[in-house]
């Protein structure tokens, strides 16, 4: 079965750019989707199709996805970006999501 | 205003069966593919079943194979799924997604419910 890799916890300061990685095999063939879970609420997709971001997500975060390797970007990160956030693919008629990784902002 | 909002969750025993809904607004429900996603205390999200609009493909992960059937009444704009011989690993918040893509399986989930919490123990 296809498995998304995450670690497990990103720290960033307010300001500077927070980089989370997602892992798996051929990923850059798949479209990558990306999730920020606050404590207490619902997933919220902030990317999907890799880069592309749904109406009323800031544009400070944006994504890429190439090889084996997706990435979530968050530029100036503020407070309020503190949350967890997955990734998420489709295969074989699954939808994957990797573990989770904790941003901690400092 | 997309809302999902899932019901019937609560505590049940080891071998027991719940059924999950899931009403729908905001929509043209049966134009979207539907799914379900769950997230065990303090872990992470796990896919658990997904549905076409029309309902005719249905989709599971290994772990409920057999086990949990997902069905839609799109006349009641309303998802459900049927859990039988349910196990402590099963215990979980229970989340129903609506599909991107329209008129098709998508590749991510736009919207969310605010999720019911399924316990299983003696």
């Amino acid at each position: 079965s296809y498995e998304l890799a995450q670690p497990p916890s990103v720290s960033v300061s307010p300001g500077q750019t927070a980089s989370i990685l997602c892992s798996g095999d051929k990923l850059g063939d798949k479209y990558a989707s990306w999730y920020q879970q606050k404590p207490g609420q619902s997933p919220v997709l902030v990317i999907y199709q890799d880069r592309k971001r749904p109406s009323g997500i800031p544009e400070r975060f944006s994504g890429s996805n190439s090889g084996n390797t997706a990435t979530l970007t968050i530029s100036g990160t503020q407070a309020m970006d503190e949350a967890d956030y997955y990734c998420q693919a489709w295969d074989s008629s699954t939808w994957v999501f990797g573990g989770g990784t904790k941003l901690t902002v400092l | 205003e997309v809302q999902l909002m899932e019901s019937g969750g609560g505590l049940v025993q080891p071998g027991g069966s719940l059924r999950l809904s899931c009403a729908a607004s905001g929509f043209t429900f049966t134009n979207y593919a539907m799914g379900w996603v769950r997230q065990a205390p303090g872990k992470g999200l796990e896919w658990v079943s997904a549905i076409r609009g029309n309902g005719g493909t249905t989709y599971y992960a290994d772990s409920v194979k057999g086990r949990f059937t997902v069905s839609r009444d799109n006349s009641k704009k309303t998802l459900y799924l049927q859990m039988h011989s349910l196990r402590a690993e099963d215990t979980a918040v229970y989340y129903c997604a609506k599909f991107s893509k329209i008129h098709d399986y998508g590749d991510d989930f736009d919207y969310w419910g605010q999720g019911t919490l399924v316990t299983v123990s003696a």
